[in-house]
């Protein structure tokens, strides 16, 4: 199965600045995918990065808010831009593997202060 | 939106005990897949159900499906401390949601020594 590495594994912002997490995977796949947890919540699909087209968003996820870079099969970025304390959250990137379920990085641990 | 709904949201046995965790979701569903996740970090995947199924094994895990009634249930046998964590049930739709992965609330289960 696909290897995922996700960077950074936590941060702390100050309100208004953007993160930047990045995701590199051992093998080309057509679709990442990137998902939010709030604390104590479950996981909520931010959006779907394509190779080569727009990132297609979940219905309360907006491309000025997290913006979705997929410049190659085996890389992508997510951007939370102007931070503030609502969106101190775990943030995971997954791919598909095939019939056999899904791989998720080892999560990016925000913390907007 | 999020389809799958765990119950209990928090479960607490000795270990030697059997687990079990269940699942109930809302549309049409390709597949269901059962995660855990370990203190807020990465997710596992455990197993994997298709929709033409009704039990899956995987060592100490058993997965039942129920598309009648929309529900699935984990099992873990002979519980052991290792297997405290979070349970996450997940869909996988169909048509336009194929590849996308709508999570439950989750269980936390805890397994005393």
């Amino acid at each position: 199965s696909a290897v995922i590495s996700q960077k950074p594994s936590r941060d702390i912002c100050q309100r208004g600045t953007s993160l930047t997490i990045q995701c590199q995977v051992d093998s080309q796949v057509t679709m990442m995918f990137w998902y939010r947890q709030q604390p104590g919540q479950s996981l909520t699909l931010i959006a779907t990065a394509n190779q080569g087209s727009e990132a297609t968003y979940e219905s309360g996820f907006v491309i000025d808010k997290f913006p979705i870079s997929r410049p190659n099969l085996t890389f992508s970025t997510l951007t939370v831009s102007n931070l503030s304390p609502e969106d101190s959250s775990i943030y995971l990137c997954s791919v598909r593997q095939g019939g056999s379920g899904y791989t998720f990085g080892s999560g990016t641990r925000l913390t907007v202060v | 939106s999020q389809q799958g709904e765990e119950d209990p949201q928090a479960l607490s046995i000795q270990e030697g005990e059997n687990a079990t965790m269940n699942c109930s979701y809302k549309t049409s569903i390709n597949n269901l897949q059962w995660y855990r996740q370990n203190s807020g970090r990465g997710l596992v995947h455990l197993i994997l159900i298709r929709s033409n199924e009704r039990e899956k094994h995987s060592g100490r895990l058993r997965v039942t499906l129920d598309t009648s009634k929309k529900s699935s249930s984990l099992l873990i046998t002979a519980s052991r401390a290792a297997d405290t964590a979070s349970y996450f049930c997940a869909t996988d739709g169909r048509g336009s949601t194929l590849g996308r992965l709508y999570f439950g609330r989750g269980t936390q289960l805890t397994v005393w020594p």
